[in-house]
């Protein structure tokens, strides 16, 4: 399985800090993405980064990609509670590029 | 949410008996997929679709079926559900291969007892 693994599992900041999520996968991708999952709801997109991409910028959202070591990172700047969620990362196989797998998520928890 | 609906968005069965859940899109968007969420082990692919008629199975496809007669419906059965497929059931569309962006409804949670 190529499935991606957030870390840390859980994550506890206060309002205004950053907030960086890791993802580790397995095999070659063709692109990665960011979903955030508030309690109860379905998964929200948030960026995508393709293979041929290092970093990538939206919003408050800095994402980056290292494929040697089959790596990424979320980084949520000036966190606030509204952000409290979790999230995960989602991979898209090389060959496969419309199957995606999930991790098992970063639970977010941004305090007042 | 992008013009999804899954039903129904509850359900208890007993164990043994069939199951089918329905997602219904409106964007006619190509792909749809099947997952479901556990505490721990967070979205895994049951089945996906690439087009009418077309599926293909994913990580944890046993005891699951599915049939897409629509671009709009997609159809996930449980043949005998067991207690193990208790579990949020989450459908998603994508709308090719250049934007592959995922969108979600709002889930089914299913309880087998």
């Amino acid at each position: 399985s190529q499935q991606g693994e957030e870390d840390p599992q859980a994550l506890s900041i206060q309002e205004g800090e950053n907030a960086t999520m890791n993802c580790s996968y397995k095999t070659s991708i063709n692109n990665l993405q960011w979903y955030r999952q508030n309690s109860g709801r379905g998964l929200v997109h948030l960026i995508l980064i393709r293979s041929n991409e290092r970093e990538k910028h939206s919003g408050r959202l800095r994402v980056t990609l290292d494929t040697s070591k089959k790596s990424s990172s979320l980084l949520i700047t000036a966190s606030r509670a509204a952000d409290t969620a979790s999230y995960f990362c989602a991979t898209a196989a090389i060959y496969n590029f419309n199957k995606f797998y999930f991790g098992s998520g970063t639970k977010l928890n941004v305090k007042p | 949410d992008a013009g999804i609906t899954q039903s129904p968005r509850h359900k208890v069965t007993e164990t043994g008996t069939p199951v089918t859940l329905r997602c219904h899109q409106t964007e006619n968007h190509r792909y749809m997929y099947w997952y479901r969420q556990d505490p721990g082990h967070g979205l895994r692919l049951i089945h996906y679709s690439y087009g009418v008629k077309d599926t293909d199975k994913g990580e944890v496809s046993d005891g699951y079926s599915v049939s897409r007669s629509k671009t709009e419906d997609f159809l996930l059965t449980l043949e005998s559900a067991t207690s193990s497929q208790t579990s949020v059931y989450f459908c998603a569309i994508s709308e090719d291969e250049i934007s592959t962006e995922a969108f979600f409804g709002q889930g089914t949670r299913l309880t087998v007892v």
